[in-house]
């Protein structure tokens, strides 16, 4: 069975911290890993999308990186901002039928 | 080139009432995807559909619960004689191939209230 796991459930910090938030899967037999950011009330924006052969991927303060092997991502935000607070959602698909999701990890970026 | 639409957005049914929502994908894209989020948990999939053919509905409740997407039209999940556990947000996501390395656009969501 398929299960995402994230770690921590929730997380305040001040502005300008460096942080990093994990997620771990069950099977590592994955097709793409990729990281959401859902606002409350709202939809899911999609952040970076690691394919199976990919170690890494960045967009401007975000990385995301994946070890296949320990069945672990995290997410890297450098210069933690208020706006950034929103629950990020990591997401796992092992075919290109469907994602398996955690149950999000909660920021606070505190002014 | 619209997102993924979802309607409506917010749903309020009393309980044994139909709840009808609706999606419709990204202009060119063929595959619909629906998922439900319950309150502080994540993203579960019900549903992928291809035009006219349900692919994959492990996700899907046995009872209550359908799922189309016709050749026309936008998909349409269906949830007969609700309860007050199928309160939830149930969120569309559409992709334009199957079996590609593209990702999956997510709608913003119908919130389903049931009184």
């Amino acid at each position: 069975k398929q299960e995402v796991t994230q770690i921590p459930a929730a997380l305040s910090v001040p502005e300008g911290e460096n942080l990093v938030l994990n997620c771990s899967f069950t099977d590592s037999a994955i097709y793409n890993l990729q990281w959401f950011r859902q606002d409350p009330g709202k939809g899911l924006t999609s952040l970076l999308l690691i394919q199976s052969s990919q170690r890494e991927q960045t967009s401007g303060r975000l990385n995301a990186s994946l070890d296949k092997s320990s069945g672990r991502s995290t997410l890297y935000i450098a210069a933690s901002q208020p706006g950034d607070s929103a629950t990020y959602l990591c997401a796992v698909a092992y075919n290109f039928n469907k994602f398996y999701f955690g149950s999000g990890t909660k920021l606070n970026v505190k002014p | 080139n619209a997102g993924v639409m979802q309607n409506p957005r917010h749903l309020v049914r009393r309980r044994g009432q139909e709840a009808r929502l609706r999606c419709s994908p990204m202009k060119g894209h063929s595959h619909v995807y629906w998922y439900r989020q319950l309150p502080e948990e994540g993203l579960k999939f019900m549903v992928y559909l291809q035009k006219e053919n349900i692919i994959d509905e492990s996700g899907m409740p046995k009872e209550r619960f359908s799922a189309e997407f016709p050749k026309e039209g936008p998909s349409i999940l269906r949830i007969q004689q609700v309860v007050r556990g199928d309160s939830a947000a149930y969120f569309c996501a559409s992709s334009p191939l199957a079996q590609s390395p593209d990702t999956q656009y997510f709608g913003p969501g119908t919130r389903l209230t049931v009184l």
